[in-house]
């Protein structure tokens, strides 16, 4: 079955210091993959998606992913963090080749020291 | 990009009676639309999956009676939660897949906060 892992609960960094968060899948094949932010209160915004083909990933707001099919992992890094990236960020998980249903990890909240 | 509207934002209502809850897809047309239910600092549970023209289906654990869903057209779909008590509180969530090239993608909602009094 498919399931995801995000194994930080909760992250703190200083405002400019650089960011990555963890995101491991299992999977029989290479899926699709997903990072969301949600702020408080708020619905899920689509970071960036890794489908096929390059394995570094561009997103919004300057964020990036890289997929290693070999760690079976999809981390998500910023160079410089902004107080305005404080937020949950969720990995998700979809089976390619048709329908099927978003598996998310438990989600890791970011916070951001001035 | 694709998006996805909600309506109500926040509802509150008195137990016993029932409340929907609209989501819409604005500029893509979505044959499917998912339901989400989050609780306070978890991660998101899917409820159901709802396929324009065709009955809903529901994920192990949640009540079809309770929780009725309609996928009139391609870009609305609402969910009822019917006979609502306060355990039925909580932020739902929507979302619409759109194909768009190689893949396809969720876009989500802004959520409906629901407190059942």
């Amino acid at each position: 079955a498919q399931s995801v892992t995000q194994p930080d609960i909760h992250i703190t960094v200083s405002e400019g210091a650089s960011l990555e968060l963890r995101c491991n899948y299992s999977y029989g094949a290479t899926p699709y993959l997903f990072w969301y932010v949600q702020s408080p209160g708020q619905g899920l915004q689509l970071l960036l998606k890794y489908f096929s083909g390059d394995t570094l990933v561009q997103g919004i707001k300057g964020f990036e992913a890289e997929f290693k099919r070999s760690q079976s992992s999809f981390n998500l890094r910023k160079p410089s963090v902004h107080w305005s990236d404080a937020a949950e960020y969720f990995c998700a998980v979809g089976a390619p080749g048709g329908y099927n249903k978003l598996i998310f990890g438990a989600g890791t909240r970011l916070a951001v020291h001035p | 990009g694709a998006v996805v509207s909600q309506h109500p934002s926040r509802v509150i209502c008195k137990s016993g009676t029932s409340v929907k809850i609209e989501c819409r897809s604005l500029d893509f047309q979505a044959t499917t639309m998912f339901w989400y239910r989050q609780f306070p600092k978890q991660s998101l549970m899917l409820m159901a999956t709802s396929n324009e023209g065709s009955k809903a289906t529901y994920e192990q654990g949640v009540e079809k009676d309770k929780f009725l869903i309609n996928h009139a057209s391609l870009t609305l779909s609402t969910l009822t939660v019917t006979s609502a008590h306060p355990e039925d509180s909580s932020f739902y969530i929507c979302s619409a897949r759109e194909y768009r090239g190689l893949g396809e993608t969720q876009y989500f909602g802004p959520g409906t906060r629901l407190l059942v009094l």
